[in-house]
Parts: C-alpha cells; structure tokens; sequence
C-alpha cells in the first residue's frame, strides 16, 4: 500500500466511548488527509495535516479531532463516538501538493452500536 | 465552494464494449486538477487518470480516457473495452491549482457483465 497503513482496519464500539483510529506513513510525505465514506455521499473530507503540528478542518470536522506530533503518525479522536459515525475510514498521503495525487490507506471500517 | 456532481449512481456494460461515466463540477478557477479515481470491491482507492485544467489534451492511461470540456465544466470517463476487474466505484475529484485539499463527487457504481 506505498507506505501507508491504517489500524485498526476494523472496529466496533458503543456509542458514547472513545476511538482513536491511527495512520502511519513511511513515505515521508508532508500532507495526510482523513476521509469519511458513506453511501451516497462519496469521500468526505474530515481534517487533513499540511506538517507536524499544522492541521485545519474539511468538511466534516465536527465531533473529530485530530493531532501529529511526528511526520509519520496522523491520529484521527473521536472524543465520543455517536452511531452516525458509523463509516469507513480513509487516510491518504501526498509528498506534493501541487500534483494533489493521494496515495490512500486501505480504510478502517468503524461501526458505533 | 467547489462541488462535484455525478449524475449517474449506477451504470452497467458489457464485458468488451465501452461505457462513459459523466462528472460536471463548479469552481470559479482558472488553475485546477481533475481526476477520477476507482475503488473496485476490496476497497482500495486507485488513482486511474489525472488532468490538468490548463492543458486542452485530454488526458489517456490505456483503456481509459477522458473527455474534458473546460467551458462546459465537465469530466467524463471513457473506458474502452471494458474488463470485469473494472467493475468497482469511479469517484470523480476535483483539487483547486496549490490546494491541498481534494473534493469527490458521489461515486458511480459499474458494472462490467461477462
């Protein structure tokens, strides 16, 4: 997967507890992205990182929370899970934002009962 | 904010024959990428063709082509003689020209029947 791996690739949890889905690159690219895929909607941008420390919001940012403390590590909170987070979960690299080519992890499908 | 919009949830062809996924999108730029992307059942999000708003020659990677109409703001896939490992997901994405950040439209599910 070029470098890219997600974990957990599987999760279910109870509404109410907190998840941490991780993201771990070996392609020292600058730029990671979460995405949300949902049926009928496509990939929705949640949070993306433009360097260690530097993150901003997409589209979808409420009730996630994100960090990166290290190059390769982007860590995807949610504080609280809630069953519309139910999801699959993408993390995607690219080393040049200008080409905007994404590289992406193979998902982490999260269900929130 | 820029959209993406394909009008086409679902789409089915014949194994050899060719089909053409639509996508319009809405940006007031000049400086723009577009792409499509295919996610086939195991869920690996695959780039297949990537065009450059600038350049007036429509992009081809093998059996896959698009047909980009910049004034009418539109991105169609065409694949020629479809194969059963092109069933899967098309995502057509839009990303503003120095932009980080990539915009997806709903997805077209294809169907290639033997």
């Amino acid at each position: 997967d070029a470098g890219i791996t997600q974990s957990p690739r599987h999760k279910v949890t109870e509404t109410g507890t907190p998840v941490t889905l991780r993201c771990h690159q070996t392609e020292n690219h600058r730029y990671m992205y979460w995405y949300r895929q949902d049926p009928g909607h496509g990939l929705r941008l949640i949070h993306y990182s433009y360097g260690v420390k530097d993150t901003d919001k997409g589209e979808v940012s409420d009730g996630y929370s994100v960090s990166r403390s290290k190059t390769e590590d982007f860590l995807l909170t949610l504080e609280s899970a809630t069953s519309s987070q139910t999801s699959v979960y993408f993390c995607a690299i690219t080393g040049d934002s200008g080409a905007n080519v994404l590289t992406f992890g193979a998902g982490s499908r999260l269900t929130v009962l | 904010a820029q959209t993406v919009t394909q009008s086409q949830p679902e789409m089915s062809v014949q194994e050899a024959e060719t089909v053409t996924l639509s996508c319009t999108y809405d940006t007031s730029e000049n400086n723009y990428y577009l792409f499509w992307y295919k996610q086939p059942p195991s869920r690996q999000m695959i780039l297949v063709i990537r065009q450059e708003a600038y350049k007036q020659q429509n992009a081809t990677e093998n059996r896959f082509s698009v047909n980009f109409q910049k004034a009418a703001k539109s991105f169609s896939l065409k694949i020629s003689d479809s194969q059963l490992g092109d069933t899967a997901m098309y995502f057509c994405a839009f990303a503003e020209g120095g932009s980080e950040k990539l915009v997806f439209g709903k997805g077209t599910k294809l169907t290639v029947n033997p």
